[in-house]
């Protein structure tokens, strides 16, 4: 439901390893983002794009890495370089044309172990 | 960079009562400010908008005003019941582009 869907709702990474999470919406958007969101801190910007294979680093872009191959698609690494990788993640997208609110996935909870 | 403050990081009300949650952004160029509704677990989900050209806005038992020249807005929830109880994120962004969000208020109903 809402037309962006995250994959998987839970992960499990070892230190060490990257870590690739999914990112797909159908609602025709060409904005989208990441978001980090820890107990306490709200919702912190990764990274962003508006356009097929142009995106912004956020606040909080190190140790991340993402692509934008597809309008639909926007997935985001986190790599061993990020340091506290332990995080609860949010996906959005928006029409910027449209001037309309930012739309949510059901977030990807991300454990290392 | 641009920031948004939000106040308080918790609030707790009494059934019935109104709650107030408040927000002042850095950009003057922000021009649409949307507030996110969480519940535990779950996504972030629209409750109310208002953009630049408007200094107030209801809907039902919600509503925002908006003051451009302090750079202000704020939440207002009346008549509260224990369903209102999750965490409520203010955000502002320019031409509905890059969202910046604040640290969130978790509100607590008392029945």
């Amino acid at each position: 439901d809402g037309g962006i869907t995250q994959s998987p709702k839970y992960l499990f990474r070892k230190e060490g390893q990257n870590v690739t999470l999914s990112c797909e919406q159908n609602l025709n958007h060409d904005a989208m983002y990441w978001y980090r969101q820890d107990p306490g801190q709200g919702l912190r910007l990764i990274y962003y794009s508006q356009i097929v294979n142009d995106f912004q680093k956020g606040d909080i872009a190190e140790g991340y890495s993402v692509s934008r191959e597809k309008k639909e698609s926007f997935p985001l690494t986190v790599t061993s370089a990020q340091k506290n990788p332990t995080a609860f993640y949010l996906c959005a997208s928006s029409n910027t044309a449209g001037n309309t609110e930012a739309f949510f996935g059901q977030g990807t909870r991300l454990t290392v172990v | 960079g641009e920031n948004v403050e939000q106040h308080p990081s918790t609030l707790s009300v009494q059934e019935g009562d109104s709650a107030v949650i408040k927000c002042t952004y850095s950009d003057s160029a922000s021009n649409y400010f949307p507030w996110y509704k969480q519940e535990l677990g779950k996504r972030p989900q629209l409750i109310i908008d208002i953009r630049s050209n408007v200094g107030e806005k209801k809907d039902q038992r919600i509503a925002v005003t908006l003051n451009k020249t302090a750079k202000h807005f704020s939440l207002h929830i009346t008549e509260t019941q224990p369903e209102d109880s999750a965490v409520y994120f203010c955000a502002a962004s320019k031409n509905a582009y890059k969202y910046i969000f604040g640290t969130g208020t978790r509100l607590k109903v008392l029945a």
